[in-house]
C-alpha cells in the first residue's frame, strides 16, 4: 500500500532537548511538507520541499529544521529554540502533475515536551 | 491575501439528518478550495476540491460542497448523516500569492452525530 508514515505516533521529551520526526512516503510524490496542529486551530506550515536537497521556511519555521537527503523521507527536527514545542506534528506530500495543492496526509505524531 | 472562516467551531446533528458546515473565503486569485477530514488522533483526508470546472463538487462518502461566488462561500452539505462522519472538519484554500506548497486551513468544525 501506499501512503505516508510517520514515527513514532507519541513522543515524549524534556526541554530542552532537540527531538527528530520522521516521515516516509512511498508515494513517488516530489514535494513534502511539515506541519504543526494545535487545539482549536487550522494547521499552520513548518517547512515544505518541492525536490531532493531544497526546502523552505513555511510561516512558523523557527524553532524547527528539516533535511530532504532522499526523495522519500523528510524528517523535521524541533530544536530546543523552539518555545512551545508541545502539539500534533502532520507530514504531507504532493505530486506537481496533480496539483502541489492536493495534499496527503500521514497520520501524525503527537509530541509532548514537559 | 488568502483567508478562509468556518463560521461554527462545533455542529451537531442527529444521524439520518442533513449535514451543513459552513465556510466563507476570501481570495485574490480565482481561488482553489478544499475540505478535509479529520478523526480523532488521525491524518487529514480529502474530501473535495474546488478549481473552477463545475460549482458543485462531489466527494467522497456522498460530501458535496457548492462554490458560490457572489457570496463568497464554499459550504460542505450531506444529505444524511452517518455515525462515521463525526470528526472534524477543515476548509482550506490555495495560498496562491504565498509561498508555493502553502495550503491556509479555516479553524476546522467538529461535527458530532447523535444516534
Amino acid at each position: 500500500d501506499g501512503g505516508i508514515t510517520q514515527s513514532p505516533k507519541y513522543l515524549f521529551r524534556k526541554e530542552g532537548q532537540n527531538v527528530t520526526l520522521s516521515c516516509e512516503q512511498n508515494l513517488n510524490h516530489d514535494a513534502m511538507y511539515w506541519y504543526r496542529q494545535d487545539p482549536g486551530q487550522g494547521l499552520r506550515l513548518i517547512y515544505y520541499s518541492q525536490i531532493v536537497n531544497d526546502f523552505q521556511k513555511g510561516d512558523i519555521a523557527e524553532g524547527y529544521s528539516v533535511s530532504r537527503e532522499k526523495k522519500e523521507s523528510f524528517p523535521l527536527t524541533v530544536t530546543s529554540a523552539q518555545k512551545n514545542p508541545t502539539a500534533f506534528y502532520l507530514c504531507a506530500s504532493s505530486l506537481p502533475s496533480t496539483g502541489w495543492d492536493e495534499q496527503y496526509f500521514g497520520p501524525g505524531t503527537r509530541l509532548t515536551v514537559t | 491575501a488568502q483567508s478562509v472562516t468556518q463560521l461554527d467551531s462545533h455542529v451537531s446533528v442527529s444521524e439520518g439528518t442533513p449535514v451543513l458546515l459552513r465556510c466563507n473565503y476570501s481570495s485574490s486569485y480565482s481561488p482553489s478550495l478544499f475540505w478535509y477530514v479529520q478523526h480523532p488522533n488521525k491524518g487529514l483526508q480529502l474530501l473535495l476540491k474546488y478549481t473552477s470546472a463545475a460549482t458543485l463538487v462531489k466527494g467522497i462518502n456522498g460530501f458535496e460542497a457548492e462554490f458560490k461566488k457572489s457570496e463568497t462561500s464554499f459550504h460542505l452539505t450531506k444529505p444524511s448523516a452517518h455515525m462515521s462522519d463525526a470528526a472534524e472538519y477543515f476548509c482550506v484554500v490555495a495560498n496562491y500569492g504565498g509561498s508555493q506548497g502553502n495550503l491556509i486551513f479555516g479553524k476546522g468544525t467538529k461535527l458530532s452525530v447523535k444516534p
